[in-house]
């Protein structure tokens, strides 16, 4: 367990409205990451975070903006959710070098 | 970015055949992972291979890093009901980021 939380674990929207995910970690790792998994395309990295306030992007980064306050904390907002971000989001963190990522459980959005 | 294509898609096998799969890419990766992900769960990490030619076992699974850096294959051995789910493949790009293949979902039949 590397001590990896995300909330919510489910959330219904509609199109339009604002949505933030939450990615909590209790292990003070430098690196976090949101991907988002979808049917056919695997796992695709949204944004990523080697810092606080140190952030940039990933392949799929439009539509959504990510922020880090706090090493522990890494939020993923969608500013205005559309139906194209249906989609379960993984957050991740780099526990140990060489790419060794673990993952909180996923949180399944949505969008109506 | 880059891509990495996995294949096959999907596998339908029956209790005690090995599995075979495999990743390949346009573009050279200095460290290749493997991961599995149980239904409703995160990806959990398999194997990590850090360099071309190597051969790296964990129990029923053995994982190449190929010579040319641009492949990777993992197989695994009398299979079990528990190896059902998605099997990812991973390419380590540039500071700490990493590109994955579409995934393998494997199906078992008792």
């Amino acid at each position: 367990d590397a001590g990896i939380t995300q909330s919510p674990r489910h959330k219904v929207t509609e199109t339009g409205t604002p949505v933030t995910l939450r990615c909590h970690q209790t292990e003070n790792h430098r690196y976090m990451y949101w991907y988002r998994q979808d049917p056919g395309h695997g796992l695709r990295l949204i944004h990523y975070s080697y810092g606080v306030k140190d952030t940039d992007k990933g392949e799929v980064s439009d539509g959504y903006s990510v922020s880090r306050s706090k090493t522990e904390d890494f939020l993923l907002t969608l500013e205005s959710a559309t139906s194209s971000q249906t989609s379960v989001y993984f957050c991740a963190i780099l526990a140990h070098g060489g790419g060794e990522l673990f993952f909180g459980e996923g949180s399944r959005l949505t969008v109506l | 970015g880059q891509q990495l294509n996995q294949s096959p898609q999907s596998m339908f096998i029956q209790e005690g055949e090995d599995v075979s799969m495999n990743c390949t890419s346009s573009s050279i990766f200095n460290t290749w992972l493997w991961y599995k992900q149980d239904p409703g769960e995160g990806p959990v990490l398999l194997i990590a291979l850090y360099k071309a030619g190597e051969l790296t076992s964990n129990g029923r699974l053995t994982a190449q890093f190929g010579i040319t850096r641009k492949d990777s294959f993992l197989n695994i051995s009398a299979s079990i009901p528990s190896d059902v789910g998605i099997y990812f493949c991973a390419g380590l790009e540039g500071a700490q980021k990493l590109v994955f293949g579409q995934g393998t979902r494997l199906t078992i039949n008792p």
